[in-house]
């Protein structure tokens, strides 16, 4: 079965320009989860879905972040506009439903900000 | 509220030798306990979970770690160090207890990179 996949791998962009990032979560996952992980710590949950309604997104600057999952499958997290600190890789994961399924991550992309 | 935390950001051994990866745990409902692998410039790996079964949990790769509730840890382990084992080790615990907007989400320690000398 295929991965989750991402896209772009790699992004670099000035501040306060908008970028997006795209997830593919793994054919009949129905929760999708975008993480942060900013270098030398572990990823932290922005923003996690089930199908396409929003679960959580306690921990997304939602005055600068925002995502999707129009059709319940891709997903989409944009940031605008961005900040030195958003410079992080970005990962996406999804998880079968039931409460002892794991979640698969994605390779992330990896954002710098200049 | 639940908490994950990892000894040591970096372990070094031998190769052949013992690998320890410490994590304690925080957690107001019964906890739900992973351990995730990250090589250079690639997502996480699942290497095994704790889901309230057996205590002792097998995972991938001859890693193995132990629940124990009473010291709060679930602790990391492999007999011999392999050079291929060098990579970033993460801990999480996921809280089941709370059914709602938190179900399933990974709370994960910051981290513990192995080194491992020929």
């Amino acid at each position: 079965e295929a991965g989750v996949a991402q896209s772009p791998r790699y992004k670099i962009i000035e501040k306060r320009q908008s970028v997006a990032f795209w997830c593919n979560p793994i054919s009949g996952h129905a929760t999708l989860y975008w993480y942060q992980q900013i270098l030398g710590q572990g990823p932290k949950l922005l923003i996690q879905f089930q199908n396409n309604g929003v679960v959580d997104d306690s921990q997304l600057p939602k005055d600068r972040f925002s995502a999707e999952r129009l059709k319940g499958v891709d997903s989409t997290l944009k940031i605008q506009p961005a900040k030195l600190e958003d410079s992080a890789v970005y990962l996406c994961a999804s998880r079968r439903t039931g409460r002892y399924n794991e979640q698969f991550f994605g390779p992330g992309t990896r954002l710098t900000v200049l | 509220a639940q908490s994950v935390t990892q000894l040591g950001s970096h372990v070094s051994v031998s190769e052949g030798a013992l690998v320890l990866l410490r994590c304690n745990y925080s957690s107001s409902v019964p906890p739900y306990l992973f351990w995730y692998v990250q090589y250079p410039n690639q997502g996480l790996q699942l290497l095994l979970k704790y889901t309230s079964a057996a205590t002792l949990v097998k995972g991938i790769n001859g890693f193995e770690a132990e629940f124990k509730k009473s010291e709060t840890s679930f602790h990391l382990t492999k007999p011999s160090a392999h050079m291929s084992d060098a990579a970033e080790y993460f801990c999480a615990v996921s809280g089941w207890g709370n059914y709602g907007g938190s179900q399933g989400n990974l709370i994960f320690g910051k981290g513990t990179k192995l080194s491992v000398k020929p």
